[in-house]
């Protein structure tokens, strides 16, 4: 069974600071997505990992894909406050009928 | 662009009462989705379906039914509503079909807040 766990859950940081959210998963795939979701809204796709060492940049995030250690991150560079938000990272395992399996999302807190 | 319209945005049922939740995608994707979203947990997946006139359980399908009513359309219906099914659910439709996973995120829709007294 496909467990995907995203630590930490709740993160409180202050403007300017860099961090790290990571994404675990327990089999094998090769398909791993970041989402992003306001307070009360949708989810909103920020990246999609295809590939071992794939890498993606937009704006201060940058998310990275290790296949063999079955490890995502999304790394946050001189965070502000417009990125707090809960971030989710869904896993499309091979064995899944490409469905997607979610983490429980980090809550991300930036304070002025 | 409209992308994937839910209706209605908010509901108050009482238990045992049934109805039935609206989704529409306008990308001519294959593959639709139902999620539900409570509070401090990630998405799990209710139904999907992966091309028209198909359906499959998720991960929680008790209490619910769903249709593929077209390729647009993929609605969730909850029979005898219960307070445990208070929740968000989502929506959501991808590229992907049966033989040939996509390469494009799935899309979501805004969302339909479910209250259940």
């Amino acid at each position: 069974e496909l467990k995907v766990e995203q630590n930490p859950l709740f993160l409180s940081m202050q403007e300017g600071k860099n961090y790290t959210i990571y994404c675990n998963y327990s089999t094998t795939s090769d398909r791993l997505y970041w989402y992003r979701q306001d307070p009360g809204k949708s989810l909103e796709s920020l990246f999609v990992l295809l590939s071992n060492g794939a890498v993606k940049q937009e704006g201060r995030l940058m998310a990275s894909l290790d296949t063999k250690a079955r490890l995502s991150t999304l790394h946050i560079t001189a965070a502000v406050h417009d990125l707090s938000a809960t971030y989710f990272c869904a896993v499309d395992g091979w064995d899944s009928n490409y469905q997607l399996i979610w983490g429980a999302g980090t809550k991300l807190i930036i304070k002025p | 662009n409209a992308g994937v319209t839910q209706t209605p945005k908010f509901q108050v049922l009482k238990t045992g009462q049934s109805m039935t939740l609206q989704c529409a995608q306008d990308m001519n994707h294959n593959s639709m989705y139902w999620y539900r979203q409570d509070p401090g947990m990630g998405l799990r997946l209710i139904y999907y379906s992966a091309s028209e006139g198909t359906t499959d359980k998720g991960e929680v399908p008790n209490g619910y039914n769903v249709s593929r009513l077209n390729k647009r359309e993929f609605s969730l219906r909850l029979e005898s509503a219960a307070p445990s099914q208070t929740s968000v659910y989502f929506c959501a439709s991808s590229a992907a079909t049966w033989t040939r996973r996509s390469n494009q995120p799935q899309h979501f829709g805004d969302g339909t807040r479910l209250s259940i007294l």
